[in-house]
């Protein structure tokens, strides 16, 4: 049962280039998030999808978009990197809407932008 | 406003000693707390939360509403216990904009 799965793992981006964070759940969860993860800050969620076809913004939510493209997968999409978005992202899924039952969550992808 | 604080930002201790890792909330409904824990560069995973009222690698956590808290107790403390510990409250009475809020964690290093 692989739970949830994040690719890539790593990333280095220059600066202005796009790429997209794939995740995806095999628990058959209504709920996933995007968060990033920063050293004294915590996690700070991006953008959340309480259900298939339903996206909303998070409290950090600029310079991203996702993309709920089924019920199973949740992509997360930089247009333009900038340094500022170097983190740690983690992907994260819950059976109940907002994780009242718990968050599983991803691997996570180390993105460093230069 | 509803706010998740662990006010330690790191703790240490000896294998072996008992280990308290802090936890305060700010929230006017009924709160559903958690902690999670997260093992170096691994994924987060969740420990425990109150309204189960289990022990999960001997960590217990009580929910006191007269103080706002749920800290997170261990007797003796082992090297493995080594991580990083948040923890969150979920917000059960926003309608649609139910979620966790997180702590920004505690890091507890296990000294042999």
């Amino acid at each position: 049962n692989a739970g949830v799965t994040q690719t890539p793992k790593f990333q280095v981006l220059k600066t202005g280039q796009s790429m997209t964070l794939q995740c995806a759940q095999d628990m058959n969860h209504n709920s996933m998030y995007w968060y990033r993860q920063d050293p004294g800050m915590g996690l700070r969620l991006i953008y959340y999808s309480a259900s298939e076809g339903t996206t909303d913004k998070g409290e950090v939510p600029n310079g991203y978009n996702v993309s709920r493209l089924n019920k199973r997968e949740f992509s997360l999409r930089l247009e333009s990197a900038a340094p500022s978005q170097t983190s740690v992202y983690f992907c994260a899924s819950s059976e109940a809407p907002g994780g009242a039952d718990g968050y599983t969550f991803g691997s996570g992808t180390r993105l460093t932008v230069v | 406003a509803q706010r998740v604080t662990q006010p330690e930002k790191l703790l240490s201790v000896f294998k072996g000693a008992p280990v308290e890792l802090k936890c305060n909330y700010s929230y006017s409904g009924s709160p559903e707390l958690f902690w999670y824990v997260q093992y170096s560069r691994q994924r987060l995973q969740l420990l425990l939360r109150h309204i189960s009222r289990e022990s999960i690698k001997g960590f217990t956590a009580d929910l006191n509403k007269g103080e706002t808290s749920f800290h997170l107790k261990k007797p003796f403390a082992q090297e493995e216990d080594s991580a990083m510990y948040y923890c969150a409250l979920f917000r059960a009475n926003a309608g649609n904009n139910r979620k966790l809020i997180w702590g920004l964690g505690t890091s507890l290093a296990v000294n042999p």
